[in-house]
């Protein structure tokens, strides 16, 4: 099975500050990635599919890139309601298998 | 507006099966291209696909738990069911159903409902 890294684990940054986060997958995976956000005690909420399309609704401060097995979710100016955890999901093939996540918060 | 609302039993005894049911509301669980799933998440950890069923009743599991899972879908009644047998506690966790596409990302999320297995 693809197994689903990202890095860091865990960052603290100030509002307004650009935040990357990254995914890396075992094998190549096209662009079959999508980036969900949980915030604390929440529901996952599908943030970007297809490695950069952002889903309806979602602040345009989020975006998403890449391709093949590194991808990355930026967000250019963090807001105080972007705390949560962020999860890449890749969905090229059965099992879905999602990242560990990693934990915004502010500093 | 699509709607997904998960219910059963909030605790199970090591040993037992565990069922659970996603009913859905605003569209139809039969509708083309349609896949519905379950994911779950233990307390304080991450993300961990079950598997899904298709509009048209094809199953996928997940590798490890294949042995002991089955979804099913009742579409006189628009919802779809999970069952996990033999659990232990390491199957105590949020569990939510989902609603994906042909392209597997989730874009519909039930609220989840937590489970504990315990005597």
């Amino acid at each position: 099975d693809i197994q689903m890294t990202q890095s860091p684990s865990s960052l603290s940054a100030s509002v307004g500050d650009r935040v990357t986060i990254t995914c890396r997958a075992s094998q190549g995976i096209y662009n079959y990635l999508a980036w969900y956000q949980q915030k604390p005690g929440k529901v996952p909420n599908l943030l970007i599919y297809a490695a950069s399309t952002l889903h309806s609704g979602v602040p345009s401060r989020f975006s998403g890139s890449g391709s093949g097995t590194d991808f990355t979710l930026t967000i250019s100016s963090l807001q105080p309601e972007d705390v949560a955890t962020y999860y890449c999901q890749k969905y090229n093939s059965a099992p879905i298998t999602f990242g560990p996540g990693t934990k915004v918060d502010i500093k | 507006q699509l709607q997904l609302q998960e219910s059963g039993p909030g605790l199970v005894k090591p040993s037992e099966t565990l069922s659970l049911t996603c009913a859905v509301s605003g569209g139809s669980i039969s509708s083309s291209s349609s896949y519905w799933g379950w994911i779950r998440q233990p307390p304080g950890k991450g993300l961990e696909w079950i598997g899904s069923i298709s509009y048209s009743g094809n199953t996928d599991y997940h590798p490890s738990l294949k042995s002991r899972v089955t979804i099913s879908a009742d579409t006189s009644k628009n919802q779809f069911s999970l069952r996990l047998s033999s659990v232990t506690a390491a199957d105590t966790a949020v569990y939510y159903c989902a609603r994906h596409s042909s392209a597997w990302y989730l874009g519909v999320w039930g609220q989840g409902t937590l489970v504990i297995v315990s005597s």
